[in-house]
């Protein structure tokens, strides 16, 4: 099992481009997320799906646009990237629901721009 | 909304117990969780406590407190590769998990 994959891991973009940061998982969860850390920060929540077909805005959504593709796959856009916006980002998922307590996590993105 | 509060930093001797403290504000409460993060790595789930009391994995234990919106992580016979950041995280009614700002142990020989 690969559990949760993200692609890619490094990123260098210049202000005011547009990327999309890739994320799937294999272990049929229903919930997936999106987290930026800065470091020595803690994960802040862009954006999650609690479920296939539903978006919700996290703690820091500006900026930034998200697709639930399908089950497997959720997806983080950047349509004009922007300095601040330079960070570790984590993908990751759940079973979902109130007795679901665990969050796998990918190996992250690190994005830079310049 | 919802807010956790953690020590920035805490530092013990192979072989020692630490204890790395959490309090909480959330306007929905379903349990707490701990993660693990080696430096460069990602978040690891370590334990998570719905109810009030003590869970204990191996080494590691976690306590929770609901009526005091409180919790910690207790880590037994510290190892140099114990060393890293320690995340609390809270699982609300909004379906998400809200990390606490993390805690770095420094374990030393």
């Amino acid at each position: 099992n690969a559990g949760v994959t993200q692609t890619p891991k490094f990123q260098v973009l210049k202000t005011g481009q547009s990327m999309t940061l890739q994320c799937a998982q294999d272990m049929n969860h229903n919930s997936m997320y999106w987290y930026r850390q800065d470091p020595g920060m803690g994960l802040r929540l862009i954006y999650y799906s609690a479920s296939e077909g539903t978006t919700d805005k996290g703690e820091v959504p500006n900026g930034y646009n998200v697709s639930r593709l399908n089950k497997r796959e959720f997806s983080l856009r950047l349509e004009s990237a922007a300095p601040s916006q330079t960070s570790v980002y984590f993908c990751a998922s759940s079973e979902g629901g109130h007795l679901n307590t665990e969050a796998f996590f990918g190996q992250g993105t690190r994005l830079t721009v310049v | 909304g919802q807010s956790l509060e953690q020590p920035s930093e805490v530092t013990a001797v192979e072989g020692a117990i630490v204890q790395i403290n959490c309090t909480y504000q959330t306007s929905g409460f379903y349990g707490l969780s701990w993660y693990q993060q080696h430096d460069g790595g990602a978040p690891t789930f370590l334990s998570y406590n719905a109810l009030d009391g003590l869970e204990e994995t191996g080494r590691f234990s976690s306590f929770l407190s609901r009526s005091d919106s409180y919790g910690y992580l207790l880590l037994q016979e510290l190892q140099m590769k114990d060393s890293a950041s320690y995340f609390c995280a809270v699982k609300g009614y909004g379906q998400n998990f809200v990390f606490g700002p993390g805690t770095r142990l420094s374990v030393l020989p």
